[in-house]
C-alpha cells in the first residue's frame, strides 16, 4: 500500500539558516505531493505543492524538488525565521484517489 | 467564502459512549474526508464522501462511520468509545475530489477525549 517516510522528525536551525525535509515514497503511481505547515493548535494549510510533471516549484522562500525516477520529494526553506517554527507534514494523493498519506511530520524550530 | 467549519470543537466522552461531530465544508465544495490525528500515529485517513456516497475507505474499525448530507454536510460518527480514540478530528473539503488533483481545506478539527 501507499506509505510516505519522512525525516528528519525535529529540525532545529537558527535563524537566517536553511532547512531541508525529505520524504520517500513508494507509490510511484503518485502524482501530487502537497506539503502542510500545522502550527500548534491550529489546522494544518497548504504551503506549497508539486506535481509529477514538474521537477522544482519555488513560493518566495519556500521550495519543493521532486524525484520520480528515486521517489523522494523535499521542502527547502532558505532564510528561516522565528514564525517558520511549526509542524510540516508532506503528503500525497495515490493515483485516482482522493485521500492523502501523510509523513509523520517534522518538527522545526527556529531559533533567534 | 467561509472557511471549513466543525463542530463541536471539543468534546469530552467516556468509554463505551457515542459521539457524532459535524463538519460543513466551503461553500461549493463537494468531496468531504475526515481525518484523525493523534501523538503516535500522526494524520491518518478516515473516509471520503462525495456527493453522499462514500468513495474511500481508511483502515479504521466499523465503529468509525460517516455519511455526507445533500448540501455536502457531514457528520462523522464513533460508537462504543475506546480510549485511544481521543485525537483531533480533521475534516477537509475540496471542489470536485477529483483524484487528488483538488487542494484540500482543512477546519480546525474537535478535540475527541475519552475518559
Amino acid at each position: 500500500g501507499e506509505n510516505v517516510e519522512q525525516h528528519p522528525s525535529t529540525l532545529s536551525v537558527q535563524e537566517g539558516d536553511s532547512a531541508v525535509i525529505k520524504c520517500t515514497y513508494s507509490d510511484s503511481a503518485s502524482n501530487y505531493f502537497p506539503w502542510y505547515k500545522q502550527e500548534l493548535g491550529k489546522r494544518p494549510q497548504l504551503i506549497i505543492d508539486i506535481r509529477s510533471n514538474v521537477g522544482e516549484k519555488k513560493d518566495q522562500r519556500i521550495a519543493v524538488t521532486l524525484n520520480k525516477t528515486a521517489k523522494h520529494f523535499s521542502l527547502h526553506i532558505t532564510e528561516t525565521q522565528p514564525e517558520d517554527s511549526a509542524v510540516y507534514f508532506c503528503a500525497l494523493f495515490p493515483r485516482g484517489y482522493n485521500k492523502l498519506i501523510f509523513g509523520a511530520g517534522t518538527r522545526l524550530a527556529v531559533h533567534p | 467564502k467561509a472557511g471549513v467549519t466543525q463542530t463541536p470543537r471539543y468534546l469530552i466522552k467516556t468509554r463505551g459512549q457515542q459521539v457524532t461531530l459535524s463538519c460543513s465544508p466551503i461553500s461549493g465544495h463537494r468531496s468531504v474526508s475526515w481525518y484523525q490525528q493523534t501523538p503516535g500515529q500522526g494524520l491518518q485517513f478516515l473516509f471520503e464522501y462525495f456527493s453522499e456516497t462514500q468513495r474511500n475507505k481508511g483502515n479504521f474499525p466499523g465503529r468509525f462511520s460517516g455519511r455526507q448530507f445533500s448540501n455536502s454536510r457531514s457528520e462523522m460518527n464513533v460508537s462504543t468509545l475506546e480510549l485511544g480514540d481521543s485525537a483531533l478530528y480533521l475534516c477537509a473539503s475540496s471542489p470536485t475530489g477529483t483524484g487528488g488533483e483538488d487542494e484540500q481545506f482543512f477546519g480546525p478539527g474537535t478535540r475527541l477525549t475519552v475518559l
